[in-house]
């Protein structure tokens, strides 16, 4: 089945201890991206992968690190996570296509941070 | 820069009502335009997609128009159902950029 995983599915940990959520695909997508959930803020991107080693900043990438060492994988890192990252976190990747570039979402990773 | 406005949720409306949320857009070029739903306790699906001004996307009984002279890409639904009950955001995309641009998302809620 085509999907995007992520893990873990529900996170509660501590001001400054670090931590990864994995994404994984099994569609062989060029393009990855995460999004953080806030409510009334909708989705907002934190970074993308245009491919493997390359990434970008979104538009909320302080705090948060990526890297893209393989296709299918795209990690998300929080090196040392305040309790202003608590939020509902998405991966999404796409076939990149410059016309429509539909993406597909994982189930999501609902963090807080204590 | 690019952004997409979306009518105030929660919508509450009763089974087999007609539904509208109105999504409006600003963007640079010419966006591919979409409807993703979320279902309680999952992630984003695209619902319908329109690429082109005066296309029609369609899926599940739900339909939306692009329309580049209101800069407009309303949901629309003809008779809703409690299964219905979700998240929906509009979006847009331009060739330009690298990312989905999302609105706020409207939460709609059906009752028997």
């Amino acid at each position: 089945e085509a999907q995007v995983t992520q893990n873990p599915r529900y996170l509660i940990t501590v001001t400054g201890k670090k931590l990864t959520v994995t994404c994984s695909q099994n569609m062989n997508h060029e393009y990855m991206s995460w999004y953080r959930q806030d409510p009334g803020l909708g989705l907002r991107q934190i970074y993308y992968s245009m491919n493997v080693e390359v990434t970008d900043k979104g538009d909320v990438p302080e705090g948060y690190k990526v890297s893209r060492k393989e296709k299918r994988n795209f990690p998300l890192i929080l090196e040392s996570p305040s309790p202003n990252q608590t939020s509902l976190y998405f991966c999404a990747s796409s076939p990149w296509d410059r016309v429509n570039n539909e993406q597909f979402f994982g189930p999501g990773t609902r963090l807080t941070v204590l | 820069g690019d952004s997409v406005t979306q009518m105030e949720g929660p919508v509450t409306l009763s089974e087999e009502a007609f539904l509208t949320i109105n999504c409006t857009y600003t963007a640079t070029g010419y966006p591919s335009l979409f409807w993703y739903v979320q279902y309680p306790g999952e992630g984003l699906q695209l619902l319908l997609k329109a690429t082109k001004a005066d296309d029609k996307g369609s899926n599940k009984g739900f339909e939306a128009t692009y329309r580049k002279e209101t800069t407009s890409f309303h949901l629309e639904k003809g008779s809703v159902q409690v299964s219905d009950s979700a998240v929906y955001f509009c979006a847009l995309f331009t060739g330009g950029g690298n990312k989905l641009t999302f609105g706020t998302g409207t939460q709609l809620k059906v009752e028997l």
